[in-house]
């Protein structure tokens, strides 16, 4: 079993839908969580930080994390074309272990 | 906006040939990272240097890989020979502090090894 597994995808939805993104992970080490948005051909850029349980909310951005289940959520609503890119969970330990692990990524298309 | 530097930002090559990639972090970070990334793959980390020392390299195939930041400032990593399993994106990034999932990447470096 990965240390961090994610669905890629793809994932096709109509401007305007909800979208939810998720990963799981089995080191409950992991303290830190992270999403990153990667275009085609770029590199990842980071677009939401998180610490320990709870939620997070940036815009049309909310991170949740669920420690107990081991479960982290990125959901983005009224979704644009603009979107259109892959998201990548990550995540950390922190203090000495602070090694970012990612998941594959899931390919998200929003359609115009 | 700084921006984390890379070149080239695509290279063929055959194998066996000799490849090296370039990286000029965000002034002021003393961490920088080299991560490889497979199409389809999230990136994973082949070095991390705090400063002009290497921190991690416990994923850097040490028989062909060679990353170096001599002042503490660019980096330079290189491959040598070059494999068909080579092709990859080649990811630099940096970050303020070590102890922070907050790395800023740069464009990457596009390798195919034919």
């Amino acid at each position: 079993q990965k240390e961090v597994e994610q669905d890629p995808g793809p994932l096709s939805v109509p401007e305007g839908a909800i979208v939810s993104l998720n990963c799981t992970y089995s080191n409950s080490a992991f303290q830190y969580f992270m999403w990153y948005r990667q275009y085609s051909r770029k590199g990842p850029e980071l677009l939401m930080y998180t610490y320990s349980s709870g939620n997070k909310e940036d815009g049309r951005f909310t991170a949740q994390v669920d420690k107990s289940s081991k479960y982290i959520s990125l959901f983005i609503r009224d979704s644009q074309p603009s979107d259109s890119a892959t998201y990548l969970c990550a995540m950390s330990g922190g203090g000495s272990n602070y090694k970012l692990t990612f998941g594959k990524g899931t390919l998200l298309t929003v359609n115009p | 906006e700084a921006e984390v530097a890379q070149s080239p930002r695509y290279k063929i090559t055959e194998k066996s040939q000799a490849v090296a990639f370039w990286c000029d972090p965000i002034s002021g970070h003393a961490t920088l990272y080299w991560y490889r990334q497979i199409l389809g793959q999230g990136p994973e980390l082949l070095v991390q240097f705090q400063d002009e020392s290497v921190v991690d390299d416990s994923q850097l195939p040490k028989d062909r890989f060679s990353a170096e930041r001599l002042k503490g400032v660019d980096s330079t990593l290189k491959i040598q020979p070059a494999e068909l399993g080579d092709s990859a994106m080649y990811l630099c990034a940096s970050s303020f502090a070590a102890n922070t999932g907050e790395l800023f990447f740069g464009e990457g470096s596009r390798l195919t090894v034919l």
